[in-house]
């Protein structure tokens, strides 16, 4: 069973786009929801992470929404750059727990 | 840069092998966790170890097993490799088994042949 449904699958934007990926989680003990960016052959590096305690944190030109009683998350890159090509990951967890539920993964191509 | 260092980077064995990874932990931390990650797939938690002992493990079979230690450091140890094991393997260390310290290494990159 996914603990955490992400989508879409891919997604293709022009530079300067606003691409925005979206996860949903049923385990309503979830306390932690990070977002992590990875490059083929590399291992995935934490880009930005929430508490469901505030429904929107922003650094840089990343974006969480979440919207705690839809059980719903999102990640949106202000200005989209070509060096933002890359696989993104939602993931929950407990915080004093000992694992990450992981989405499936969402491929980003931005466009020169 | 995480601090978390994975070796080897790159691994090609046989099946019914035997293989050792190896993670070195960010410094200050003390718990590290494994994940499987099979090509075009989210990570899969493997197990996580805290003070030297195993503090949970995700729905894999006991020819998965690991160590942790004193310094923190860990391995993750797979017996009878099998072609389906060919993924690559991430660790991260965190503080006091919070998640929301933990920090992703490179990986090891296996192949099964």
């Amino acid at each position: 069973q996914q603990q955490v449904k992400q989508s879409p699958q891919s997604l293709i934007v022009q530079k300067g786009g606003i691409p925005i990926i979206n996860c949903a989680y049923e385990n309503t003990a979830f306390d932690y929801f990070p977002w992590y960016q990875q490059f083929p052959g590399k291992g995935p590096a934490l880009l930005i992470a929430i508490r469901p305690d505030v429904s929107e944190k922003k650094e840089g030109r990343f974006t969480i929404s979440f919207n705690k009683s839809a059980k719903q998350f999102s990640l949106h890159i202000m200005d989209s750059q070509p060096g933002d090509s890359a696989t993104y990951f939602c993931a929950a967890s407990i915080v004093t727990g000992n694992q990450f539920y992981f989405g499936t993964g969402t491929s980003l191509t931005v466009i020169p | 840069e995480t601090g978390v260092t994975q070796s080897p980077t790159h691994l090609i064995k046989t099946r019914g092998q035997q293989v050792t990874l190896r993670c070195s932990s960010q410094s200050g931390h003390n718990t590290v966790s494994w994940y499987q990650q099979a090509l075009g797939q989210g990570p899969q938690f493997i197990f996580q170890y805290y003070r030297e002992e195993e503090n949970g493990r995700g729905n894999f079979p006991p020819r998965f097993s690991g160590l942790q230690f004193p310094n923190y450091s860990s391995e993750l140890n797979v017996n009878a490799l099998e072609l389906d094991d060919s993924a690559l393997y991430l660790c991260a260390s965190g503080r006091g088994g919070s998640t929301d310290t933990q920090y992703f290494g490179p990986g090891t990159r296996l192949t099964v042949l």
